[in-house]
């Protein structure tokens, strides 16, 4: 299996710009989960899904930031508009199974610079 | 909700020298316990994880690590430490419909 799919790997966009990040997870896997990752932060968890169904998006910043999963093998973040302080890696990860029980397949994540 | 605490920000060892990187959590029940390694430019990846059984459990790259219910604590142990092993471990906490990762370790190896 290639593993999770992002892209782009990485993203520079101007402020106000609309972003798109993308996740093609693991064949068969059940859940899919966004985060971000920041020197200040650490790691966060933005929503995650299981079975294309959104569970909890309580992470997710703002209404700037939305997410789909319109099929088992393949989910969208967005943020519009796309601010500064949105700079991070975003890791897209995917499990087989629940959010408790499950271990995390994380993929190479992407890179967004917002200047 | 539980909570995971990873207390050493960084840690630095020599290369053959043992590690113990530790991890601490709250949690009500007995948890699913993970820990993963991620290496710069990259994703977070497994290193091993426990649900239930043999609290000793053993992972890749030669890590293992041991669940001790008395003291609510999964720490990382590898007894000889490579060059390769540089890199942040991050310990994580499943339960209660939640996962919850500590903020990780820094592991700088000397030479």
């Amino acid at each position: 299996d290639a593993g999770v799919i992002q892209s782009p790997r990485h993203e520079v966009t101007e402020m106000g710009q609309e972003v798109t990040l993308r996740c093609k997870p693991i064949s068969g896997h059940n859940s899919l989960f966004w985060y971000r990752q920041t020197m200040m932060r650490g790691l966060e968890l933005l929503i995650y899904f299981n079975n294309n169904v959104p569970i909890d998006d309580s992470g997710m910043p703002e209404d700037r930031f939305s997410a789909k999963m319109p099929n088992a093998s393949f989910s969208t973040l967005k943020i519009q508009p796309s601010e500064p302080r949105d700079s991070a890696v975003y890791f897209c990860a995917s499990s087989p199974r629940t959010v408790s029980q499950g271990e995390q397949y994380f993929g190479p994540g992407t890179r967004l610079t917002v200047t | 909700a539980q909570s995971v605490t990873q207390p050493d920000i960084h840690i630095t060892v020599s290369e053959g020298a043992s590690l113990e990187l530790r991890c601490n959590y709250s949690y009500g029940a007995t948890p699913y316990l993970f820990w993963y390694v991620q290496s710069p430019g990259q994703g977070l990846q497994l290193l091993l994880k426990y649900f239930s059984g043999d609290t000793l459990v053993q992972g890749i790259k030669g890590f293992e690590a041991e669940f001790k219910r008395s003291q609510s604590s999964f720490n990382l142990r590898k007894p000889s430490v490579h060059w390769s092993d540089a890199a942040e471990y991050f310990c994580a906490v499943g339960g209660n419909n939640d996962m919850r990762f500590g903020a990780g370790t820094r592991l700088t190896v000397k030479p």
